[in-house]
């Protein structure tokens, strides 16, 4: 089955870029859209945005001006870039896949999830 | 944007004892875009139901969800061990296009 992996620094300076990949394997990453979900701690589920395999993209208005997603379909990889960060971007970034049954549109399956530490 | 509220945020039971969680939108959902998840500490997310109330594969039948317009509900029958976690609700559609509610965690007793 799909199986996705986050990687990418652990620790990011304040007002530099976050840079995550996410390796898909079991699958190719053609036909879906790809997305990418954090959880501050202590806080909900935030949705940040999604890629389609064709470069399509939608990002949630309240990080739109800092965040740009790519896909590389030669790799089976997708990334996001999320820039001027800051303490508040502290969160663990997880990478999913949007899936469609019927016609929900949900996060399945996800990665592990990585922890992004923004501090100096 | 639609906020969800899940009530209680924490629910202290016993295995075998029945979980009733809430999960209430600021704004009518459809119920084709409402899911659950269960998430466990170092694990991702698992999708649990879809459409409000259609298990995910490979999903036990304790697991229910039900509810329409701005209420839903998640049932646990009869919980089992592994299913001390917490879980979130999550909507589709609005703006932002996807959105969580704060999550219950389901603790044993």
């Amino acid at each position: 089955q799909v199986q996705l992996q986050e990687s990418g620094p652990g620790l990011v300076k304040p007002s530099e870029t976050l840079s995550l990949t996410c390796t898909v394997s079991g699958g190719s990453i053609t036909s879906y859209y790809w997305s990418w979900v954090r959880q501050p701690p202590g806080k909900r589920l935030e949705y940040i945005g999604y890629v389609y395999y064709s470069g399509t993209t939608d990002y949630n208005s309240s990080l739109k001006s800092r965040v740009t997603m790519s896909v590389d379909t030669s790799k089976n990889q997708f990334s996001l870039k999320l820039n001027s960060v800051t303490a508040a971007d502290t969160a663990v970034y997880y990478c999913a896949r949007i899936s469609r049954y019927d016609v929900s549109k949900v996060f399945d399956p996800w990665g592990q999830g990585t922890l992004v530490t923004v501090s100096s | 944007e639609i906020v969800l509220t899940q009530s209680p945020r924490t629910l202290s039971l016993s295995p075998g004892e029945r979980a009733t969680l809430s999960c209430r939108a600021t704004q009518s959902v459809s119920s084709s875009y409402l899911a659950w998840y269960q998430h466990k500490p170092g694990q991702p997310p698992r999708l649990l139901i879809y459409g409000a109330s259609t298990r995910a594969a490979g999903i036990p039948d304790r697991f229910s969800g039900s509810g329409s317009g701005t209420d839903f509900t998640l049932t646990i029958s009869s919980l089992e061990p592994e299913d001390f976690a917490v879980y979130y609700c999550q909507q589709f559609g609005g703006s932002p296009t996807w959105t969580f509610g704060q999550g219950t965690k389901v603790e044993i007793k």
